[in-house]
């Protein structure tokens, strides 16, 4: 089975300030990736960042990038220059590879960015 | 690439009626539609894999008979919720292999 956990419930942030959201994770598989989503009130799922397992390259998105830890499971998101328009529900998660495509993601992390 | 457009975004229904929710893949052929469900301020859980022209896969808990999937075509999954209650108003999204999103749909059942 597949486990995705976000230990922060919520995070606060200020305006041009970084902050960093959590994500650990628990696969049998070698082959998988993992995602960041960010959810607003409008509750629209946008893809934030995707990682594949097999790359040893962190992934970044301008102003949003990941630690991939594979060896210790983690899977964090770091958001530079934070923006009002960052404040939302992020969800990490997580697919397994080959076919088996289904998502499983995290209870989510809500962040308010503060002016 | 990979956009799914869902429909409705909204939808209010009386109890013990049915109301369907589509998912059209606009620029790929879909064979595979997952539907997830959120509670408020909840994470999203899979209810089902949605398959092309075959019975779709329930995850466990999620009554067969409740939520019906149809994915008759490659471009179109459909989540009817029958018979619905007050316990069934949720936010139901689907999502695609590539994990692209439909727009969601907030069922209210009153």
């Amino acid at each position: 089975a597949q486990t995705v956990t976000q230990s922060q419930p919520e995070m606060s942030v200020q305006e041009a300030e970084t902050v960093t959201l959590s994500c650990t994770y628990d696969t049998s598989e070698s082959d998988y990736y993992l995602f960041w989503y960010k959810q607003p009130p409008s509750r629209q799922m946008i893809l934030v960042i995707r990682q594949e397992a097999y790359k040893q390259q962190n992934a970044t998105e301008n102003r949003f990038s990941v630690n991939f830890q594979k060896a210790a499971k983690s899977f964090s998101l770091k958001i530079s220059d934070s923006q009002l328009g960052d404040a939302a529900m992020y969800f990490c998660a997580l697919r397994g590879g080959g076919s088996n495509y289904k998502l499983t993601f995290g209870k989510g992390t809500l962040l308010t960015v503060n002016p | 690439g990979a956009v799914v457009s869902q429909h409705p975004s909204r939808v209010i229904c009386k109890s013990g009626t049915s109301v369907k929710i589509e998912c059209r893949s606009l620029d790929f052929q879909a064979t595979t539609m997952f539907w997830y469900r959120q509670f408020p301020k909840k994470s999203l859980m899979l209810m089902a894999t949605s398959n092309e022209g075959s019975k779709a896969t329930y995850e466990q808990g999620v009554e067969k008979d409740k939520f019906l999937i149809n994915h008759a075509s490659l471009t179109l999954s459909t989540l009817t919720v029958t018979s619905a209650h007050p316990e069934d108003s949720s936010f139901y999204i689907c999502m695609t292999t590539e994990a692209f999103f439909g727009q969601g749909t907030r069922l209210t059942v009153v």
